[in-house]
């Protein structure tokens, strides 16, 4: 079945530090990948998505390449900022999943001013 | 943006009782909704896919007499845990799905976190 593999947190940066959080996938066929996160009190949204192999999803300053060579599709940004302090989630939605999102544990990402 | 409630945001009850979990979609008609259980540190399971009007389609090894869902109208999905024990107790979410969005794009309710005592 599909399964999805983030880095275990919590992640810990100062403010204008560069963020990778790793993101590692398992789908049947060419599956779309996402990116939610979610901040404190609040639901899931929404952060970015690809749809095919080297589609670059980006939203906010954060940026994701779909790597269909390294199944991957890891989160970045340049410069964080306190207001990034939230849980980030890495999905996938395929055929073989009847497409329903598949999800990764979540990153906790505290970011400290 | 489009917004997602959940009822009750945190409930405690006692074992052998159930609970009732609302989702609302607050400023759209959701063509789908669907239930998630989390547990900490572990990533989103989805129990469950409900249409308005329709039966709800259970994950494998989600008990559907134990887990009713019931989608009455395009703006309301709810859950009611029956005979509840400490096992239960978790995380919550739902998610709506707006038609014409494209595939795993959903929005999410804030989550109601169900302690059985």
């Amino acid at each position: 079945g599909d399964s999805v593999t983030q880095m275990e947190g919590p992640v810990t940066l100062s403010e204008e530090a560069f963020l990778t959080i790793n993101c590692t996938y398992t789908a049947t066929g060419y599956p779309s990948l996402f990116w939610y996160v979610q901040y404190p009190g609040e639901g899931l949204q929404l952060l970015l998505k690809a749809t095919k192999a080297d589609d670059k999803g980006s939203n906010k300053g954060f940026e994701a390449t779909y790597r269909k060579e390294t199944t991957s599709f890891h989160l970045e940004k340049g410069s964080v900022q306190v207001s990034d302090s939230a849980v980030y989630f890495c999905a996938l939605v395929s055929g073989g999943s009847n497409y329903k999102l598949t999800f990764g544990k979540g990153t906790l990402l505290t970011v400290n001013p | 943006g489009a917004v997602v409630s959940q009822h009750p945001s945190w409930v405690i009850c006692k074992s052998g009782t159930s609970v009732k979990i609302e989702c609302r979609s607050l400023d759209f008609q959701a063509t789908t909704m669907f239930w998630y259980r989390q547990f900490p540190k572990q990533s989103l399971m989805l129990m469950a896919t409900s249409n308005e009007g329709s039966k709800a389609t259970y994950e494998q090894g989600v008990e559907k007499d134990k887990f009713l869902i019931n989608h009455a109208s395009l703006t309301l999905s709810t859950l009611t845990v029956t005979s509840a024990h400490p096992e239960d107790s978790s995380f919550y979410i739902c998610s709506a799905r707006l038609q014409g969005l494209g595939l795993g794009e959903q929005y999410f309710g804030p989550g109601t976190r169900l302690t059985v005592t």
